[in-house]
């Protein structure tokens, strides 16, 4: 079945240092991917997407491209901030009916110290 | 964008007793509504997939007598937490599922935290 590997965390940064989450996926077919941030005590929010390859996507500073040839979709950003401390979710969407469930990654959690 | 909505956020009760948490699609139609479960530090797994005016689809070891959910409205689905137990107390997400003329996608709503003494 499909699945989401996420590198282990916790991931501890100092502030403006350069951040990358490594994430690779096992999927039938082409998936839609995404990364999701959730912040202590809330739920999950949506960062950036990429439909299909080669695709980029970017908010806030975060990028991410779809890479079908490593099956990968790593995420990065130049210079994090004390404010990014969450964990973050890679995950994929069946292309072909979004109707179906996300498969998740397992998390890392990030932390920015000041 | 399309918001999607949890009641309670949170939410404590004593051994025994039924909790209800509502999802809500609050300005779209959605077809099909998704509950996860998180435990702590973990990722999220999903439950069931609930389509409005059908039976719920559960994923194999979840419980459908414990875990009711009843997808009634195109904007609403709700899932009951029937004689809860302590080992139920987790962080329950739904999503709603939007068809749009682009892409599709699902929306998250904002978790419900559940914690039974």
């Amino acid at each position: 079945g499909d699945s989401v590997t996420q590198m282990e965390g916790p991931v501890t940064l100092s502030e403006e240092a350069f951040l990358t989450i490594n994430c690779t996926y096992t999927a039938t077919g082409y998936p839609s991917l995404f990364w999701y941030v959730q912040y202590p005590g809330e739920g999950l929010q949506l960062l950036l997407k990429a439909t299909k390859a080669d695709d980029k996507g970017s908010n806030k500073g975060f990028e991410a491209t779809y890479r079908k040839e490593t099956t990968s979709f790593h995420l990065e950003k130049g210079s994090v901030q004390v404010s990014d401390s969450a964990v973050y979710f890679c995950a994929l969407s069946p292309r072909d009916n979004y109707g179906q469930n996300f498969v998740f990654g397992p998390g890392t959690r990030l932390s920015v110290l000041p | 964008g399309a918001v999607v909505s949890q009641h309670p956020s949170r939410v404590i009760c004593k051994s025994g007793t039924s909790v209800k948490i509502e999802c809500r699609s609050l300005d779209f139609q959605a077809t099909t509504m998704f509950w996860y479960r998180q435990f702590p530090k973990q990722s999220l797994m999903l439950m069931a997939t609930s389509n409005e005016g059908s039976k719920a689809t559960y994923e194999q070891g979840v419980e459908k007598d414990k875990f009711l959910i009843n997808h009634a409205s195109l904007t609403l689905s709700t899932l009951t937490v029937t004689s809860a137990h302590p080992e139920d107390s987790s962080f329950y997400i739904c999503s709603a599922y939007k068809r749009r003329t682009s892409t599709d996608t699902q929306y998250f709503g904002p978790g419900t935290r559940l914690t039974v003494l």
